[in-house]
């Protein structure tokens, strides 16, 4: 069992979109991750969220924190074929130091 | 260097065959991270180490994998009589605490290891 479930899985729109990935679990975390990776890379850090209900922009990128410290989201506006890729939401669990990810969002933006 | 340095970054090796993977972290990164990845999928830690001490383990799938860093900098995963089901895009991490007290991670590129 996915300790964060992360949704969609594939995500496949078009250039001017808007969209949202979700990601959801019945633990709470002391911080929360977004990350971003390319095929043949690491995934790269977008931005960390530390306190429930935060929320944090990066350009066109609206991340989200749920009051509760259980859930997160990642907002897309405008879409670009620049913005496919691989985005995972990863957690640190309130005690440790282990980063747990979710499965993963598939997002491929057609011009 | 300035980043996290994996290597080699591609290995080939037949099933039965002991394989080492190497992971350079940022100089001064206390923590160190590993994590396996199948394709297409988010990763799935491994291990963790903070300075020379291995303080997580609990996320090595059998007795067959082992990780070490025994002076606190560069460490090795080594995984000994390779299945099939070990291919995998294996990924290290080096981290920082930030003044926000979350762990900043940076990931290597990975090792992807091919079981024939």
């Amino acid at each position: 069992t996915q300790l964060l479930e992360q949704s969609p899985q594939f995500l496949s729109i078009q250039e001017g979109e808007n969209l949202t990935v979700y990601c959801n679990s019945s633990s709470v975390f002391s911080s929360l991750q977004w990350y971003r990776q390319e095929p043949g890379e690491g995934p790269v850090l977008l931005v960390t969220v530390v306190t429930g209900g935060e929320v944090k922009k990066l350009k066109r990128l609206t991340f989200q924190f749920g009051d509760a410290r259980k859930d997160s989201s990642l907002h897309i506006t405008a879409a670009q074929p620049g913005d496919t890729g691989l985005y995972l939401c990863a957690g640190f669990l309130e005690y440790g130091n282990k980063l747990v990810f979710g499965a993963g969002t598939i997002l491929r933006v057609k011009s | 260097g300035a980043g996290v340095s994996q290597s080699p970054r591609y290995k080939v090796a037949k099933r039965g065959q002991d394989v080492a993977l190497r992971c350079d972290p940022i100089s001064g990164h206390v923590s160190l991270f590993w994590y396996q990845q199948a394709l297409g999928q988010g990763p799935e830690f491994l291990t963790y180490f903070q300075n020379e001490a291995q303080l997580d383990k609990s996320g090595l799938p059998s007795d067959r994998f082992f990780a070490e860093r025994p002076e606190g900098s560069v460490s090795t995963l080594k995984i000994q009589r390779t299945q099939q089901e070990d291919s995998a895009v294996y990924l290290c991490a080096s981290s920082y605490l930030a003044t926000s007290g979350a762990n900043v991670l940076t990931f290597g590129a990975g090792s992807r290891l091919t079981v024939l």
